[in-house]
Parts: C-alpha cells; sequence; structure tokens
C-alpha cells in the first residue's frame, strides 16, 4: 500500500528564507508526483506536475525534484514571500489505471515578513 | 465554466439530517472525484467517476454515502443520517483525461461540512 509522508508537518520560516519541502512515498512504481499549494478554507491548486521519467519540474521561483529510487521529492520555494504562507501537499496516483490521488499530510508554511 | 464550482460552500448540519453536496466540474471533463480533507489532514480518495459511470467507490466510508452523475456532467455527494465525524471538507475535482490521477487534476473550493 502507497504510504505518503510530508515532514515537517509545520515551518516558519522569515521573509527572503528559501523553503525546502519533503515528501516521501513508500512505493516507488509511481506515474507521476504532483505538489498543490491550499490556502486556509480553499481547495487545492496544482503547483508542479513531475512526471516517472522526469527528475525536476520548475515555474517560477518553485523547483521540484523526483528520486523514483530513493521515494523522494522536495519543492523549492526560493526568496521566499509572506504571499507564499500555505499548506503543501504532495500526492501520488495510485491504484491499477492510477486514477486516484493518496496525499501526505501537508507541510504547513508560515513566512514571517 | 472556468472552474470547478462547488456549493454550498459552507453546510451546517444537524445530526441525523441528510445533506447533498454539488460537483460542477470543468466542462468536457470525464473524470470526476471526490475526496474528504478532515482537519489537518491530506484529502482521502471517496469515489470516481467516468462519464456517468462510477468506476470506483471504494473510498466511501458507509452505506450513508452516495455520489451519482447521472448526465456524466454534474455530480451530487449525498450523506444520510450525518454523524460527528461526517463533518469536514469535501472536495471535488476533475480531468479531462480517463486516468485522471495520471494526468493531473483540476479542484474545486471545496464544501465545508459541519455536523452539530
Amino acid at each position: 500500500k502507497q504510504e505518503v509522508t510530508q515532514i515537517p508537518a509545520a515551518l516558519s520560516v522569515p521573509e527572503g528564507e528559501n523553503l525546502v519541502l519533503n515528501c516521501s512515498f513508500t512505493d516507488s512504481a509511481i506515474y507521476n508526483l504532483q505538489w498543490f499549494r491550499q490556502d486556509p478554507g480553499k481547495g487545492l491548486t496544482s503547483l508542479l506536475l513531475i512526471q516517472s521519467s522526469q527528475r525536476e519540474q520548475t515555474s517560477g521561483r518553485l523547483n521540484a525534484s523526483l528520486d523514483k529510487s530513493s521515494g523522494r521529492s522536495t519543492l523549492y520555494i526560493a526568496a521566499s514571500q509572506p504571499g507564499d504562507s500555505a499548506t503543501y501537499l504532495c500526492a501520488v496516483p495510485i491504484g491499477a489505471a492510477g486514477n486516484k490521488l493518496t496525499f501526505g499530510g501537508g507541510t504547513r508554511v508560515l513566512v514571517k515578513p | 465554466g472556468a472552474g470547478v464550482s462547488q456549493s454550498p460552500r459552507y453546510k451546517v448540519a444537524k445530526r441525523g439530517q441528510d445533506v447533498a453536496l454539488r460537483c460542477d466540474p470543468i466542462s468536457g471533463h470525464v473524470s470526476l472525484f471526490w475526496y474528504q480533507q478532515a482537519l489537518g489532514q491530506g484529502p482521502e480518495f471517496l469515489t470516481y467517476f467516468q462519464n456517468e459511470a462510477q468506476l470506483d467507490k471504494s473510498g466511501l466510508p458507509s452505506d450513508r454515502f452516495f455520489a451519482e452523475r447521472p448526465e456524466g456532467s454534474v455530480s451530487t455527494l449525498k450523506i444520510q443520517r450525518t454523524q460527528q465525524e461526517d463533518s469536514a471538507v469535501y472536495l471535488c475535482a476533475s480531468s479531462p483525461q480517463r486516468a485522471g490521477g495520471r494526468y493531473g487534476y483540476t479542484f474545486g473550493s471545496g464544501t465545508r461540512l459541519t455536523v452539530v
């Protein structure tokens, strides 16, 4: 059974510092890995999707890496801003057809001005 | 529409009451998913539709939970005889492909259900 873990559960950094968020998964046979952002009381916004054949994906200040063999992905957010404060979730597809996602518990980030 | 729309945004139900939560997916999206998110946790899969067919309902926690998508577009998640443990945010997501998890989802803003 695929299990996804995110450590730490919460993170507080001063503005301008780089953020490093970790995600680990137990079964390396994945189609892809997605990172989402969730603001309080809101739904999930997709940030990055890394296919299993890729090692990293970049979008603006965000960079996500994927190491299937070690069962890890890392989301880097450069030069953090107070607007980056949110919960960040990683997820991988499961099931024979990869239709449904299993999520980590999330990392709650606070960027202090 | 431009995104996945869910209604109501908030619902307070008395224990034992029946509730119905609505999801309008992005027009033309084949796959539709329901997830349940308890406070402070990641979302958990409930059920999946491909067009009007419910192909996977393995995540529904009990027979009090029922979902339908009769015309392959709008979906309704119904919870009968609500219990306090049903309090959560219910998220709907859609995808243009059949294997939605493999190609990415678009999530709605969710319905926050509080059972008192």
